[in-house]
């Protein structure tokens, strides 16, 4: 069993550019989740998917973030324009059902500078 | 407005001197409560979910209990490799299936 993999691992941007984040979920999994994490913060919930299907995205903080889950294998992260603020470890994570324990990926840390 | 709040934000223990963790919540209704551990440099890796006040889980030096209000993870005889941040998650009944975080708890301990 391969886990939840991401990529990349380390992103170092400038802001104004655009930044994707991504996730393959661990076969046969049907929830999707993606997390930030900050020192100030903690562990914060920004979207999630069921079946592909965003179920909720209240916890994306801006218009310039967006997530697209376009099959049962893939989903990404994408945040345009990327700004200082947006530096923190981004983990995705899967699991069987929505109310499952979540199985997370080793993170993308990113810098904006 | 459903909440998660750890204490102590860190710890520091000799090896083999007990302790435990705290985390209280406030949620229109639990779904599930979940302990998860964190190292450096790696993604939570989960440890128990608890559903009903009551509620014991064990695993090695660490036992997980629930009450309505807050949950312990106890630590027995602790080793340095137990050194890391625990998470405690908690799942609602209401607004979806969100899981929302705590702070962490910091576990150091010293051989």
């Amino acid at each position: 069993d391969a886990g939840v993999i991401q990529s990349p691992r380390h992103e170092v941007t400038e802001m104004g550019q655009e930044v994707t984040l991504r996730c393959k979920p661990i076969s046969g999994h049907n929830s999707l989740f993606w997390y930030r994490q900050t020192m100030m913060r903690g562990l914060e919930l920004l979207i999630y998917f069921n079946n592909n299907v965003p179920i909720d995205d209240s916890g994306m903080p801006e218009d310039r973030f967006s997530a697209k889950m376009p099959n049962a294998s893939f989903s990404t992260l994408k945040i345009q324009p990327s700004e200082p603020r947006d530096s923190a470890v981004y983990f995705c994570a899967s699991s069987l059902g929505q109310n499952e324990k979540l199985f997370f990926g080793s993170g993308t840390q990113l810098s904006v500078l | 407005e459903d909440q998660v709040t750890q204490s102590p934000e860190a710890l520091r223990l000799q090896e083999g001197e007990s302790s435990s963790l705290n985390c209280s919540y406030t949620v229109s209704g639990l779904r599930g409560l979940f302990w998860y551990r964190q190292d450096p440099g790696k993604g939570p890796e989960f440890l128990f979910t608890l559903y009903s006040a009551g509620e014991e889980k064990e695993k090695e030096r660490l036992k997980a209990t629930l009450t309505k209000k807050e949950s312990f993870l106890h630590i027995t005889a602790p080793k340095p490799e137990d050194s890391a941040t625990y998470l405690c998650a908690v799942q609602a009944n209401t607004g979806g299936f969100k899981t929302i975080f705590g702070a962490g708890t910091r576990l150091f301990v010293k051989a």
